[in-house]
């Protein structure tokens, strides 16, 4: 079975400070992960994507299939970082993605 | 180009009444997919359809719910008769490969008094 946990609900940190919003994942064979972002008013959308390797908004998240995890990091949080963040998986030969249950991120001046 | 959008916002019914939401996906994407989010919990995969077909209906809750692509175009999700459990909010989502970015709606909330 597929399975994203993101084990907080809400994590509250100033500006300028370190984040790292976690998500471990569950599944047997190599998934896809993703970081999808909801910023208020606005539609759920792709942060990035662990294949892209990329950088986005300072956020970085890197995939480690020893720990099963998939952690969402930025080093020096900014104010409009604020928003709900999920992680997801997509299992090979799926088409379809697994959310976690979202970690609500407030950035604080 | 206009992105995925979603009818109603939000719609407030009473138990045992019909609710139809509808989904335009971004135009030529074949890939169309249906959530849900119920407060609290994960955002839960409902089915996926490529073109007019259901490629994954496995999340369907039970058979109150209905959906169709009729043409391969839009989608609705149809909700008969509705249950207190129902409420939540409805996302859908398209793609284009299989495999590329989903793109998502607002949202449709759904209230069931």
């Amino acid at each position: 079975a597929q399975r994203v946990t993101q084990p907080e609900k809400l994590l509250s940190v100033f500006k300028g400070a370190p984040v790292e919003l976690k998500c471990n994942y569950s599944y047997s064979g190599s998934p896809e992960l993703f970081w999808y972002v909801q910023y208020s008013r606005q539609r759920l959308q792709l942060l990035l994507r662990h294949i892209s390797r990329e950088s986005i908004k300072g956020f970085t998240a890197d995939l480690n299939k020893g720990e099963t995890s998939f952690h969402l990091k930025k080093p020096f949080a900014q104010e409009e970082d604020s928003a709900m963040y999920y992680c997801a998986l997509r299992g090979a030969g799926f088409q379809k993605l697994v959310f976690g249950t979202g970690t609500r991120l407030l950035v604080s001046p | 180009e206009a992105g995925v959008t979603q009818f109603p916002s939000h719609s407030v019914i009473e138990k045992g009444q019909t609710v139809t939401l509808r989904c335009d996906p971004i135009s030529g994407h074949d890939n169309l997919y249906w959530y849900r989010r119920v407060m609290g919990k994960e955002i839960k995969f409902l089915l996926h359809f490529v073109k007019e077909s259901k490629q994954d209906e496995s999340g369907m809750p039970n058979n109150r719910f209905l959906a169709e692509r009729t043409g391969g175009t839009y989608s609705t999700l149809k909700v008969q008769p509705a249950e207190l459990e129902d409420s939540g909010v409805y996302f859908c989502a398209s793609s284009q490969p299989i495999t590329g970015e989903l793109f998502f709606g607002e949202g449709s909330r759904l209230t069931v008094l």
